[in-house]
């Protein structure tokens, strides 16, 4: 399987704040990662895939960088709507496809 | 516009058999474009892939369940279900359907997911 490491795996900022959550992979996944946003009670939603590729819709302070074992998601202006909790995926392999443990951006 | 919704027992017993169905709404499920998946999460916890279906049957399972799913499509009624067999109480979990973007593997991120059931394992 190829584990996907998220860090931190809880990030306390304020509104307007630059956040930056990483996500590491055991082995190269190319730039085959997912990034979604989950609120409580809530299924995730899906905020870039391919790495950097920004799914319709969603707001452009969040971007998406990185290839190989190392990605970063970016929130450029955190909102108040952006406390949630946040999770990687990669799919370069099927067998399985395999999620990160999830970042939590709190308030501060 | 496309929508999942997912039914079942909220609740199993133990050594028993867990069955879901997913409603695929304002589409067909037999679109030539997309597998249709299942992911758990349980409570507090991350997010598992439990595998992914084609209208066809064809279907791809995490080795770690494998032994105890079973997926399975019937286009008459247009859902998609999952059974998981020998359930135990690590299997209480909100249960997710959801499609991925495009019917590649370079495509098997989720686009579209249903709201979730909780489904409890306990005697």
């Amino acid at each position: 399987d190829i584990q996907m490491t998220q860090s931190p795996s809880t990030l306390s900022a304020s509104v307007g704040d630059r956040v930056t959550i990483t996500c590491r992979a055991s082995q190269s996944i190319s730039s085959w990662l997912a990034w979604y946003q989950q609120k409580p009670g809530k299924a995730p939603n899906l905020l870039i895939y391919k790495a950097s590729s920004l799914e319709s819709g969603v707001p452009s302070r969040f971007s998406g960088s990185g290839s190989g074992t190392e990605f970063t998601l970016t929130i450029s202006s955190l909102q108040p709507d952006d406390f949630a909790t946040y999770y990687c995926q990669q799919y370069n392999s099927y067998t399985p496809l395999t999620f990160g443990g999830g970042t939590k951006v709190e308030i501060k | 516009q496309l929508q999942l919704q997912e039914s079942g027992p909220g609740l199993v017993k133990p050594s028993e058999t867990l069955s879901l169905s997913c409603t695929v709404s304002g589409g067909s499920i037999s679109s030539s474009s997309y597998y249709w998946g299942w992911i758990r999460q349980p409570p507090g916890k991350g997010l598992e892939w439990i595998g992914n279906i084609y209208y066809s049957g064809s279907t791809y399972y995490n080795p770690s369940l494998k032994s105890r799913v079973t997926m399975s499509v019937d286009t008459s009624k247009n859902h998609f279900s999952l059974k998981l067999s020998s359930v135990t109480a690590a299997d209480t979990a909100v249960y997710y359907c959801a499609r991925p973007s495009g019917y590649s593997s370079s495509s098997w991120y989720f686009d579209l997911w249903g709201r979730g059931t909780l489904v409890t394992v306990s005697s």
